[in-house]
């Protein structure tokens, strides 16, 4: 069983569309995140939601809108899309029982293109 | 400011040779140290962690790493590399709570 998934893994869209990228954990994990690997390869995070709470922001444009209906999933629907916006986006997902040392289980990604 | 360094952009090794990657670190309490991989077109996949007690970590896939307090580095080690090692490798520590730094990878080239 998948254990991390990510629902579109390819998504090629128009400059100003809204799209939105979806992420379920099956792992009973308490705190999702959004990463955006752009295409040199580096990973930066952007949002951490713990059980449904945002806990981090990472100076991501409003554009972004994370939504955590529940601690198994969390959706990134972002709006007017823009060229700079095309990236590899992971989801991921760990334990974190208030400490940090849990390690991340990441999903496969999703490739978005904004043509 | 919490940082990590992976100073090595490209690596290249024949298959059967040793591998050592590097990653250095900034953080000022006891560091969450972490080793992933990602092959193309993959997520990352965890190949082994850091906590704390023994400093060599033993991992998947016949990797190993070595925390090292007074140089700042977790060091990721293999003896014999195999093709299917060839991928992108990640460091990445614990920084604050629930925020992970990923150093910038290291793509690693195995010639047969």
């Amino acid at each position: 069983d998948t254990a991390v998934s990510q629902t579109p893994k390819y998504l090629v869209t128009q400059m100003g569309n809204d799209k939105s990228i979806k992420c379920e954990q099956n792992l009973g994990h308490d705190t999702m995140y959004w990463y955006k690997q752009d295409s040199k390869k580096f990973l930066k995070i952007m949002f951490s939601y713990n059980n449904k709470e945002l806990i981090i922001n990472e100076t991501v444009p409003n554009r972004f809108s994370p939504k955590s209906p529940d601690k198994a999933h969390l959706n990134l629907h972002i709006n007017s899309l823009e060229l700079g916006d095309s990236a590899v986006y992971f989801c991921a997902s760990s334990k974190t029982s208030g400490t940090l040392g849990y390690e991340q289980y990441f999903g496969p990604g999703t490739r978005l293109t904004v043509t | 400011a919490q940082s990590v360094t992976q100073p090595d952009i490209h690596i290249t090794v024949s298959e059967g040779a040793s591998l050592e990657l590097r990653c250095n670190y900034s953080y000022g309490a006891t560091p969450y140290l972490f080793w992933y991989v990602q092959s193309p077109g993959q997520g990352l996949q965890l190949l082994l962690k850091y906590f704390s007690g023994d400093t060599l970590v033993q991992g998947i896939k016949g990797f190993e790493a070595e925390f090292k307090r007074s140089q700042s580095s977790f060091n990721l080690r293999k003896p014999s590399v195999h093709w299917s090692d060839a991928a992108e490798y990640f460091c990445a520590v614990g920084s604050g709570t629930y925020k992970y730094i990923f150093g910038t990878g290291t793509r690693l080239k195995v010639l047969a």
